[in-house]
């Protein structure tokens, strides 16, 4: 079964830092991975989707990454701001359209 | 993306009781899906809707406990049965679409 982990479980950055996420999957046999962003007792909010062919997608200061083989995937934020901070979720697609999300990062970025 | 509208948003219900809540999309899908994200946890898939046939399950989830409905091809419901404390949680549909799942706003669900 596929298990999908987030390191670190919560980070508190200052704001204007860069900073990186990390979302580990044990099954490297994906189709897509999808990074997300979940505000306080709110529903999810789509960041970007990398299909398993792509090393990577960029959008605004956001840059995710993908190693399949690896089963690696970083979430990069440049220039921080109070605004990012939120819990963010990775989830993998494997087969018969299952979704295995990550337990999530809670990030804190002071102002 | 296509656009999700869930209701209610939130509820607070006796314990007992069940909650009925409500997947709007704007668009035509062939599946929905309904998670639960119980207060710490990540999500957990709880069903996957097709319209014109029975929900599928996930191991630990049954369907007298979470009966689903789809009648047609933008609308799904998901009921929460005979509610304990237990299942207070924030409860999400979703749609896949060619660029991803997108996500309803949530119900934040409380049984007290």
């Amino acid at each position: 079964k596929q298990e999908v982990t987030q390191i670190p479980a919560a980070l508190s950055v200052p704001e204007g830092e860069n900073l990186v996420l990390n979302c580990s999957f044990t099954d490297s046999a994906i189709y897509n991975l999808q990074w997300f962003r979940q505000d306080p007792g709110k529903g999810l909010t789509s960041l970007l989707l990398i299909q398993s062919s792509q090393r990577e997608q960029t959008s605004g200061r956001l840059n995710a990454s993908l190693d399949k083989s690896s089963g690696r995937s970083t979430l990069y934020i440049a220039a921080s701001q109070p605004g990012d901070s939120a819990t963010y979720l990775c989830a993998v697609r494997g087969n018969f359209n299952k979704f295995y999300f990550g337990s999530g990062t809670k990030l804190n970025v002071k102002p | 993306s296509a656009v999700i509208s869930q209701k209610p948003s939130r509820d607070i219900c006796q314990r007992g009781t069940s909650l009925t809540i409500q997947c709007q999309v704007d668009s035509q899908v062939t599946m929905m899906f309904w998670y639960r994200q119980q207060p710490g946890q990540s999500l957990t898939l709880i069903a996957t809707a097709n319209q014109g046939s029975e929900a599928t399950y996930e191991s630990g989830f049954v369907i007298d406990k979470f009966p689903i409905s789809r009648p047609n091809l933008t609308f799904s419901t998901l009921t929460v049965s005979n509610m304990s404390p237990e299942d207070s949680s924030i409860y999400l549909c979703s749609v896949e679409e060619r660029f991803g799942y997108t996500f309803g706003s949530g119900t934040r669900l409380t049984v007290v």
